[in-house]
């Protein structure tokens, strides 16, 4: 039973270019739910995802970052035009239909922008 | 807007001592809680979490918190800490009405030979 899974664990882009990073939640588990770390410092929530849906987005910038989770296939996370700001952590997390089960965590993602 | 307060941004110890980290949380009903431990470069993972019930939780690893709703805080606690203890730590909660965890800064756990 597969936890969640996340990947590249890294990615390097220059600036400019898109990053796209990859997230499969837990067998069973239909919310996803994406969270940037940035070096000292805590997790902040970007978006929170149910199938096909964008439940909640408050927490992504308003310009470059973009978010889905199609029927089928992983949660995608885009960054297009990627500056040095963007170098992060990027972690996702899922979780059931009902939220008092917890949330699993994937082992992040970890951008750099050259 | 919820939040989580992690007062302490570093703590030290000793190998062997006890260990107390704090969390107070914002919220008026009762959140549901969790704290979360992250080692360099890994992921996070789910030490213990409170939803209901007996406000004291055991969780892996030889943890436990309680949850005091007086103090609005879910103290994480270990009566003797290893060396491979030596980690961020995280708390979150996330509110009856949102399924969205909020994160406190974390603390970053020293633990001396």
């Amino acid at each position: 039973n597969a936890g969640v899974m996340q990947n590249p664990r890294h990615l390097v882009r220059r600036r400019g270019q898109e990053a796209r990073l990859r997230c499969s939640p837990m067998k069973g588990h239909s919310h996803v739910y994406w969270y940037r770390q940035l070096p000292e410092e805590g997790l902040k929530f970007m978006v929170y995802l149910q199938k096909e849906n964008i439940i909640d987005e408050s927490g992504m910038p308003k310009e470059r970052f973009s978010a889905e989770f199609p029927k089928e296939g992983p949660s995608i996370l885009r960054i297009q035009q990627v500056v040095r700001g963007d170098s992060a952590a990027y972690f996702c997390a899922s979780s059931p239909q009902w939220a008092d089960y917890g949330y699993t965590f994937g082992s992040g993602t970890r951008l750099t922008v050259v | 807007a919820q939040s989580v307060t992690q007062p302490d941004i570093h703590i030290t110890v000793s190998e062997g001592a006890s260990l107390e980290l704090r969390c107070n949380y914002s919220y008026g009903a009762t959140p549901y809680l969790f704290w979360y431990v992250q080692s360099p470069g890994q992921g996070l993972q789910l030490l213990l979490k409170y939803f209901s019930g007996d406000t004291l939780v055991q969780g892996i690893k030889g943890f436990e918190a309680e949850f005091k709703r007086s103090q609005s805080s879910f103290n994480l606690r270990k009566p003797s800490v290893h060396w491979s203890d030596a980690a961020e730590y995280f708390c979150a909660s996330s509110s009856g009405g949102s399924y969205i965890p909020t994160f406190g800064r974390g603390t970053s756990l020293i633990v001396h030979p």
